[in-house]
């Protein structure tokens, strides 16, 4: 069985920092691209950024550019997500997400953790 | 990037019609090199994951009941549930990943009338 568990979210002054992580099991962890996907208290989805299954490619949203960095370690079956300069806009509960194919193109999210939740405040 | 325009906001149906929902996408999400459309759809109910119910534009998920279809090509795409139970009460999303940024659409709330 897929398994996705993010671990890592807590509250966090403006300007702050955080790493939020995605343990995953129950398949070839190397074969897949993964993801992070956000959604603000009350508010819609947002994809923030995927990275490929080797590491060699990196998308973010444009609002996360600079700020954020996506990785992984395929020997321990972890995707991370740096979160620097943390803004009140980033408060939201962060989803790893994963397709439901290993493939050369992009696809639906079949497999998704429960998220972990940032709060940016003072 | 892509804008993914949802309509309408909030729909109400009684039990056992149809609802549709409308998806626009700002670019056409027909990748010409597999004639696929990169599209899907995600059901959400309250504090749980979005789950994915048809990926390119129409192929529904297994164990997706057959009354959600999606249809449409291009930039315009519809997903209808063709007879609304009490369980489809949920805010439904489409998503293009087509390309980077990656987008959604902003929620269509179904609701029971």
């Amino acid at each position: 069985e897929v398994q996705l568990v993010e671990s890592g979210g807590g509250l966090v002054q403006p300007g702050g920092s955080l790493r939020l992580s995605c343990s995953a099991s129950g398949f070839t962890f190397s074969r897949f691209w993964m993801n992070w996907v956000r959604q603000a208290p009350g508010k819609g989805l947002e994809w923030v950024a995927n990275i490929k299954q080797d590491g060699s490619e990196k998308y973010y949203v444009g609002s996360v550019k600079g700020r954020f960095t996506i990785s992984r370690d395929n020997a321990k079956n972890s995707v991370y997500l740096e979160m620097n300069s943390l803004r009140a806009e980033d408060t939201a509960l962060y989803y790893c997400a994963r397709e439901g194919e290993a493939s050369d193109f992009w696809s639906g999210y079949l497999h998704w953790g429960r998220g972990t939740l940032v709060t940016v405040s003072s | 990037d892509i804008v993914m325009t949802q309509s309408p906001e909030s729909l109400a149906v009684s039990l056992g019609e149809r609802a549709t929902i409308n998806c626009k996408s700002s670019r056409s999400l027909l990748y010409s090199s597999n004639n696929k459309n990169f599209l899907a759809w995600y059901q959400q109910k309250p504090g749980q994951p979005p789950k994915l119910l048809i990926s390119w534009a129409s192929t529904r998920e297994s164990g997706v009941p057959d009354r959600f279809s999606g249809s449409g090509s291009g930039a315009d795409f519809t997903l209808t549930i063709s007879s609304l139970q009490a369980e489809d009460v949920a805010i439904y999303y489409c998503h293009q990943y087509y390309n980077s940024p990656l987008t959604f659409g902003g929620g269509t709330k179904v609701e029971i009338k």
